[in-house]
């Protein structure tokens, strides 16, 4: 079955500087790869995904690149902001089957 | 994007007793609904898939007897913890899926804290 790790597990930055993290699939029948971006006490939120046939993606300071050779997606977070402070995680699924989530990123912007 | 909400957002009961907790898609059809569990400061657990209509598929070592799942509609999953116990004590989170997509929308969480 698929596993997803992640890396790395916590991370420090200070506010303007940016984040990047990054997780690693083993499945390359995997053909779709959210981030979801969970505060506390509350449930994840989708904030950006890609698919197998894109390489690259941006959403205004977001962007996730994927490199389907290596197995491997990155999460980029540029100008970081302190509410970007939370816990970050990625995933990764083909077509019908469950998502299987990386162990999650622990992203603290510091002021 | 879908909304998926859970009710209670947080329930405390004490050892013994049953927890119902609800999942609703309020503005799509779900054929299938994920129920995950977290507890604090690790990753989202697969428990099992709830399906429209028939009998939900659990995850290995998720005790089916103990963690009721009942998926009546196209909109609502409902997940219920018989005679909790106190590690049943966790974050329990559902999502959907939209239909043909891969795309998965999760609910808000419920907090059980069993005494």
């Amino acid at each position: 079955g698929e596993n997803v790790e992640q890396h790395p597990s916590t991370l420090s930055v200070q506010e303007g500087d940016s984040a990047v993290i990054k997780c690693t699939y083993s499945d390359s029948a995997s053909n779709y790869f959210p981030w979801y971006k969970q505060e506390l006490g509350k449930g994840p939120q989708l904030i950006i995904d890609i698919r197998s046939n894109v390489g690259e993606k941006k959403d205004q300071r977001i962007a996730v690149t994927l490199n389907k050779t290596a197995k491997h997606f990155s999460l980029h977070i540029t100008e970081t902001q302190p509410e970007d402070s939370a816990v970050y995680f990625c995933a990764a699924n083909n077509y019908g089957q469950n998502f299987v989530f990386g162990p999650g990123t622990r992203l603290s912007v510091l002021p | 994007g879908a909304v998926v909400s859970q009710h209670p957002s947080r329930v405390i009961c004490k050892s013994g007793t049953s927890v119902k907790i609800e999942c609703r898609s309020l503005d799509f059809q779900a054929t299938t609904m994920f129920w995950y569990r977290q507890f604090p400061k690790q990753s989202l657990m697969l428990m099992a898939t709830s399906n429209e209509g028939s009998k939900a598929t659990y995850e290995q070592g998720v005790e089916k007897d103990k963690f009721l799942i009942n998926h009546a509609s196209l909109t609502l999953s409902t997940l219920t913890v018989t005679s909790a116990h106190p590690e049943d004590s966790s974050f329990y989170i559902c999502s959907a899926p939209r239909a043909n997509t891969n795309e998965q929308f999760f609910g808000p969480g419920t907090r059980l804290t069993v005494l």
